[in-house]
């Protein structure tokens, strides 16, 4: 069936660098796409957002990235912190509705 | 900044009990919703509600499942006789809008456990 799924489920990454999380969907109706943080024993919090209209977004430290062609969205974060470490989750949402349907997350560690 | 809110944090209640598990979302958003998280699985979703009706569901709201705004900040939860697979954790969300210009906030959940 169609879904929203992550390659990578731990990523580790340096303090100070660059980490790129990647996400895939299959529905070619979604038009609207959300990345959320979540750390232990909290919610998902909302980090950005993106239209099906848009290729690019940028937030303080974050960007992301959709390809429609190949339906592909990826999360950059930039000088990657400790605070950083945490599950991250890409989410869908198509046309029709306001559901979300989430992937499966990756655990991004960072290391000192 | 305001959030959404929920308690209790921890549930343990026993096979066939109701529960009721209780939500204040943000003061000025209109649209509501219910998600959970089976421990190592996705967050998914169960139900969405606006203008105190139910507006969308996915197929595991079944009819133990139900939803109240019984007042003009509380959002409820209720399942009506647990069973063991309804363990998980709980989270409430709401939006502003109810379509991509308003994302999704989320409480920090309420963990079921049906013993």
């Amino acid at each position: 069936g169609e879904s929203v799924g992550l390659h990578l489920p731990t990523l580790s990454v340096q303090e100070g660098d660059n980490s790129i999380i990647n996400c895939a969907y299959s529905n070619s109706a979604s038009d609207y796409f959300i990345w959320y943080k979540q750390e232990s024993g909290k919610g998902p919090q909302f980090i950005i957002d993106i239209r099906s209209n848009m290729d690019k977004r940028q937030g303080q430290r974050v960007t992301v990235l959709l390809n429609k062609t190949v339906k592909h969205l990826s999360l950059q974060i930039a000088a990657t912190q400790p605070g950083d470490s945490a599950v991250y989750f890409c989410a869908e949402n198509r046309a029709a509705g306001n559901k979300l349907t989430f992937g499966g997350g990756t655990r991004v560690l960072v290391k000192p | 900044e305001p959030e959404v809110t929920q308690t209790p944090s921890h549930q343990v209640t026993q096979m066939g009990q109701e529960v009721i598990l209780r939500c204040v979302p943000i003061s000025n958003h209109l649209y509501f919703y219910w998600y959970r998280q089976i421990l190592g699985q996705k967050v998914e979703f169960l139900v969405s509600f606006y203008n105190n009706e139910i507006s969308e569901k996915s197929e595991i709201f079944d009819d133990q499942f139900s939803v109240e705004r019984p007042d003009g900040s509380n959002f409820t939860l209720k399942i009506r006789s647990t069973k063991l697979e309804d363990s998980a954790m709980y989270f409430c969300a709401s939006s502003e809008g109810g379509r991509h210009n308003s994302p999704l906030h989320f409480g920090n959940g309420t963990r079921l456990t049906v013993t």
